[in-house]
């Protein structure tokens, strides 16, 4: 069965420092990969995503992720963090099927909460 | 275009008794995914249903259960509710529900308490 773990429960950076969030998924091919985003009280809201061809994604709100293979991983990064950006942020990673997958089949990570300090 | 609205935003309930919520997917979109979010087990899927049919199904007890309407609008009924019950549920619409084209939107959720 597919997963993603998200190592860091919760990451703490100054406002103006540069972002990155681990992402790790164990699946036997390349699946579709997801960052989204959410704020209290909120609904999610898709950063960016995944399926194929260039392994650097840029999204909205000037997050990027980039695809290894290699390292089985779907990082976040951001240059440089707005005080904003403070929310919790969930990888996905959803099963590629013959006849194609869908949404119901997307796997969440546990979330990783992002406290950006002034 | 309005986005995916949720009712009732927060619910409180007793233990034993049923609870009926609502969702209303962005106009046009046919798949609308219903999702529990809890701080133990994070997000989970509950089921998925797309021109009135349950295409996909998480795995809950038989005591969650959903239907979707001709206008799509869905609604998500949990009988016998369990103190563990208590959680966010999230709604979610998109076209049709095939990622990774297919964009996925999710509602502000609805709050339920159980006591």
């Amino acid at each position: 069965a597919q997963s993603v773990t998200q190592p860091d429960i919760h990451i703490t950076v100054s406002e103006g420092a540069s972002l990155e969030l681990r992402c790790n998924y164990s699946y036997g091919a390349t699946p579709y990969l997801f960052w989204y985003v959410q704020s209290p009280g909120q609904g999610l809201q898709l950063l960016l995503k995944y399926f194929s061809g260039d392994t650097l994604v840029q999204g909205i709100k000037g997050f990027e992720a980039e695809f290894k293979r290699s390292q089985s991983s779907f990082n976040l990064r951001k240059p440089s963090v707005h005080w904003s950006d403070a929310a919790e942020y969930f990888c996905a990673v959803g099963l590629k099927i013959a006849g194609g997958t869908s949404y119901g089949k997307l796997t969440f990570g546990q979330g990783t909460i992002l406290t950006v300090h002034p | 275009k309005a986005g995916v609205t949720q009712t009732p935003r927060y619910l409180i309930k007793t233990r034993g008794q049923q609870v009926t919520l609502s969702c209303s997917p962005i106009s046009g979109h046919r798949s609308v995914s219903w999702y529990q979010q809890t701080p133990g087990q994070g997000l989970q899927f509950l089921f998925e249903y797309f021109s009135e049919t349950q295409r996909n199904k998480g795995n809950f007890p038989g005591r969650f259960s959903g239907r979707q309407f001709s206008n799509s609008r869905s609604e998500m009924n949990v009988s016998t509710l369990e103190l563990g019950d208590s959680a966010l549920y999230l709604c979610a619409s998109s076209l049709t529900g095939r990622p990774p084209t297919d964009t996925q939107y999710f509602g502000p959720g609805t709050r339920l308490t159980v006591l």
